[in-house]
């Protein structure tokens, strides 16, 4: 079953801890992304990769780092430096950044995060 | 101001007919599409449209484009409880050298059985 996995689904921190939330899949997507929910905020891209050991900054970086050593893992530290980590946090995935293609993107299940 | 816009809450009886409505900013748009997302879980892709057409019909779904205005619109005929859950209208937009997905607020769907 090809598809995108996301683990754990619930994330407990302490405050001051870093925690890392894996990404997983096996569509062979070039392009991986990393968005953060909050209620009545939609989603919001954190951090995104369209090619191995390369990865670009989205809306709202700061307090997370990503790394892509390889196609299919695309881990997402939470540091410390954030200061309101509780949240849903979505990682998807997408073929290509051809434009002709469609390019939707596939999206795990979610992790939550909450810090105690 | 945001670059996707939806309302955030729609209410409708079962049986009755659903319209969830989107503004988008990007006029070099080439795809935008509709997802679904049920409670406490990822985003599943409904459908989406091409900006070439002006309708895409897929059992239940209608999807609407006006180019000119900028305006989509999911309809869902027949809404049954199962289509109580968060509609995401999603645009895609070319960023330096890759193209990313701007996603609105999201549209709170409820049905009243």
């Amino acid at each position: 079953d090809g598809g995108i996995t996301q683990s754990p689904k619930y994330l407990f921190r302490k405050e001051g801890q870093n925690v890392t939330l894996s990404c997983e899949q096996n569509l062979n997507h070039d392009a991986m992304y990393w968005y953060r929910q909050d209620p009545g905020q939609g989603l919001r891209l954190i951090y995104y990769s369209q090619i191995v050991n390369d990865f670009q900054k989205g809306d709202i970086a700061e307090g997370y780092s990503v790394s892509r050593e390889k196609k299919e893992s695309f881990p997402l530290t939470v540091t410390s430096a954030q200061k309101n980590p509780t949240a849903f946090y979505l990682c998807a995935s997408s073929r290509s950044r051809d434009r002709v293609k469609r390019t939707e993107a596939f999206f795990g299940q979610g992790t939550r995060l909450t810090v105690v | 101001g945001e670059d996707v816009e939806q309302s955030l809450f729609l209410s409708v009886r079962e049986g009755d007919s659903s319209v969830i409505n989107c503004t988008y900013t990007d006029s070099s748009s080439t795809y935008l599409y509709w997802y679904k997302q049920e409670p406490g879980a990822g985003l599943q892709l409904l459908t989406y449209i091409f900006s070439n057409m002006d309708m895409k019909q897929d059992q239940r779904l209608t999807v609407l484009l006006n180019k000119k205005d900028k305006h989509l619109s999911l309809r869902i005929a027949d809404t049954q409880t199962g289509d109580s859950a968060i509609y995401f209208c999603a645009e895609r937009t070319a960023g330096a050298g890759s193209y990313q997905l701007t996603f609105g607020k999201g549209t709170k769907l409820s049905v009243i059985p």
